[in-house]
């Protein structure tokens, strides 16, 4: 059984560029879920697809977005990069569109300059 | 506003001792409980988990005990090793689809040896 698995794994960008990190689920899981980890804090919520569609959504602006593939793999995308949007972005994934029981990858570190 | 508080910021335990770190919610409509470990630059990883019907549960050297009327909940590490020293979260959420993980700002625990 394969794990939850991200990439990249590091990745440095500079204010307001945009960067695509992605995701493949845990094998038998339909549920994707992103969370963004600051430095010496705990995950926040940022969004949760659920078979291709946008499934629950945190307090975070549009330029955050997302897409779940046929396959059950997903992307998080962010425009307009800013320095706070350094970050640990973790990927999850879980099975029935539920919260419960959820698996993380290792996370992707980015750092905008 | 924060719906999980965590404490001890930090923990020290001697080998052998037990490591308690404790949470409070407040939201009511939350029913399903974790505790994830983290080690430095590793996604979360789930310990042990609990639901609002049962006051306690057990996992090898790993204890949730969960108190619903004073909306709190904790982890007991019995027989602490050096291995433990991580970064262990706190969580709560709603068994609802696309609901997020609501965690609490994590506890730095340090087993001595």
């Amino acid at each position: 059984e394969t794990g939850v698995t991200q990439s990249p794994t590091h990745l440095i960008k500079t204010r307001g560029q945009q960067v695509t990190l992605r995701c493949s689920s845990q094998s038998g899981h339909n549920t994707v879920s992103w969370y963004q980890q600051a430095l010496g804090q705990g995950p926040q919520f940022i969004f949760q697809y659920y078979r291709e569609e946008e499934n629950g959504r945190g307090n975070f602006p549009p330029r955050f977005s997302g897409l779940q593939f046929p396959n059950y793999s997903s992307e998080l995308n962010v425009n307009a990069l800013e320095l706070d949007d350094s970050a640990l972005y973790l990927c999850a994934s879980s099975s029935g569109g539920w919260t419960d029981t959820q698996y993380f990858g290792p996370g992707t570190r980015l750092t905008v300059l | 506003q924060q719906q999980v508080k965590q404490s001890p910021q930090s923990l020290i335990v001697q080998k052998g001792g037990i490591s308690i770190i404790n949470c409070a919610y407040e939201n009511t409509a939350f029913d399903y409980f974790p505790w994830y470990q983290q080690f430095p630059g590793k996604g979360p990883a789930l310990l042990i988990a609990i639901r609002p019907d049962v006051s306690e549960k057990k996992e090898g050297r790993f204890t949730i005990s969960f108190n619903k009327s004073a909306k709190q909940f904790s982890l007991h590490i019995m027989d602490s090793q050096p291995g433990d020293s991580a970064t262990y979260f706190c969580a709560a959420s709603k068994s609802q689809a696309g609901t997020a993980l609501i965690f609490g700002k994590g506890t730095t625990l340090s087993v001595s040896s």
